[in-house]
């Protein structure tokens, strides 16, 4: 089992409060990633990072922002929560090895936040 | 966009094999073919993954063409909890081997 962890696991908050969605890995893993997910629908990617003080916007478009200080902790940040935020987020971190020409990564998933912005 | 293409749902028996296919007919020489399953909504779990020779662990086995444009994943006795949305993923060259989640195949087991 993958060590990785989430919190809240369920969080309902009011329009415009400032929330952190916490994320920590126990693995070593320098690569981490935080992914927007709707019911029923597919993962998006957000925010990646390659390691301490590298972040990264994913393919879909966020108004958080993430921050990553320690190898194990990549906390993603909504300044101003708004309904449209709501949705279920995703962190997940992974392991990567390189062979000749070939990039092989695979990633462990936390459990999730489901959000709901009132 | 997705680079792999997977039925939107399939049925299975409790007990029998579960044959899952997904074509990934622009696949790259270097690019892996990788499963990952999810379940009620939680986190997905990975599963297996491949270049271009068969592998198999203890959740599942990997079949992947000759010409690579295809796989089917195999769950050799298929149980209730196998019940899951199974998504293929080829990771993208063309984008930092970021995998590229598409909408995957909703498994239903029978009792």
């Amino acid at each position: 089992e993958a060590d990785i962890y989430q919190t809240p696991r369920y969080l309902v908050i009011g329009t415009g409060k400032k929330i952190t969605l916490e994320c920590s890995q126990t693995m070593g893993h320098d690569k981490m990633y935080w992914y927007q997910q709707d019911p029923g629908m597919e993962l998006h990617l957000i925010h990646y990072s390659y390691g301490v003080n590298s972040t990264e916007k994913g393919d879909l478009s966020s108004e958080s922002t993430v921050s990553r200080i320690r190898t194990e902790h990549f906390p993603l940040t909504l300044e101003s929560a708004r309904p449209s935020h709501t949705s279920q987020y995703l962190c997940a971190s992974s392991e990567w090895g390189a062979s000749g020409r070939s990039l092989q990564e695979t990633q462990y998933f936390g459990p999730g936040t489901r959000l709901l912005v009132l | 966009d997705a680079k792999t293409t997977q039925p939107t749902s399939m049925d299975c028996a409790e007990g029998r094999a579960a044959n899952l296919p997904c074509n990934h007919s622009t696949i790259s020489g270097n690019e892996y073919v990788y499963w990952y399953r999810q379940i009620h909504s939680q986190g997905p779990q990975y599963i297996i993954h491949g270049l271009k020779n068969n592998e198999t662990n203890e959740m599942a086995s990997l079949i992947i063409t000759e010409d690579r444009k295809s796989s089917t994943l195999i769950l050799p006795h298929a149980t209730l909890r196998d019940t899951a949305v199974y998504y293929c993923i080829v990771s993208s060259s063309d984008s930092n081997y970021q995998l590229i989640w598409g909408a995957g195949t909703k498994l239903i087991i029978k009792p």
